[in-house]
């Protein structure tokens, strides 16, 4: 099977702008949740989509939003970008069971200038 | 809420010599617990998980973790490191009696130093 892709791999917007990230989850999975990696933070999850739903969210601005599509394709969504979202974003599929293993995509890696 | 420690940011072994990266976690009921290992410029790469049953848990590339329950913890380990297991090793929690879906939550990361 194919694994998770993100498109695109790399991206540099400025503040100000707004920013659209792709993920394609693995054939048959239907959970798809999306993370920020900064050296600062570390990693945080953003939310989760399931069956086009969004299941749960991490605690960001609303500036941060995202949705899924019938074949769970799913993209986030950044408006108004600052400097500090400036990160690696990264996008994992599961099945969507709470015992299921998540697998996660290569990032897209966001530059605000 | 679920939290990860991982107290070592940084862990020094030679090629061949047995290695630890420890993992503490808190939830309020029962965990399950995942590594990832991530290299440059790449996304995560699952390595294992614990759900239930053997408290010792075999994972990919030799890599093994010990649940222990009363320590709460979820130590990774590897009998002989290799110089290519160099890379930034995550430990993630999900609470299973918490209805957060799959919402991950890592610790900051250890990053190991195989040398030859």
């Amino acid at each position: 099977k194919a694994g998770v892709t993100q498109t695109p791999r790399y991206l540099i917007k400025t503040r100000g702008q707004q920013v659209t990230l792709s993920c394609s989850p693995i054939s048959g999975h239907r959970s798809v949740s999306w993370y920020q990696q900064t050296p600062g933070q570390g990693l945080q999850f953003l939310f989760e989509y399931f069956s086009e739903t969004q299941r749960n969210k991490g605690n960001f601005p609303g500036r941060f939003s995202g949705r899924q599509f019938s074949n769970s394709r799913s993209e986030m969504n950044v408006s108004t970008l600052e400097l500090g979202d400036s990160a690696l974003y990264l996008c994992a599929s599961s099945s969507g069971g709470n015992t299921d293993t998540q697998y996660f995509g290569p990032g897209t890696r966001l530059t605000v200038l | 809420a679920q939290s990860v420690a991982q107290p070592e940011d940084q862990v020094n072994v030679a090629e061949g010599n047995p290695l630890t990266v420890k993992c503490t976690y808190s939830v309020s009921g029962n965990p399950y617990l995942f590594w990832y290992v991530q290299y440059p410029n790449r996304g995560l790469q699952f390595l294992l998980k614990y759900i239930t049953g053997d408290n010792l848990v075999k994972g990919s590339y030799g890599f093994e973790a010990e649940f222990n329950k009363s320590q709460t913890s979820f130590h990774l380990k590897k009998p002989s490191a290799l110089v290519s297991d160099s890379a930034l090793y995550f430990c993630a929690v999900r609470d299973m009696n918490n209805n957060a879906g799959n919402m991950l939550t890592f610790g900051g990361g250890t990053r190991l130093m195989v040398k030859p």
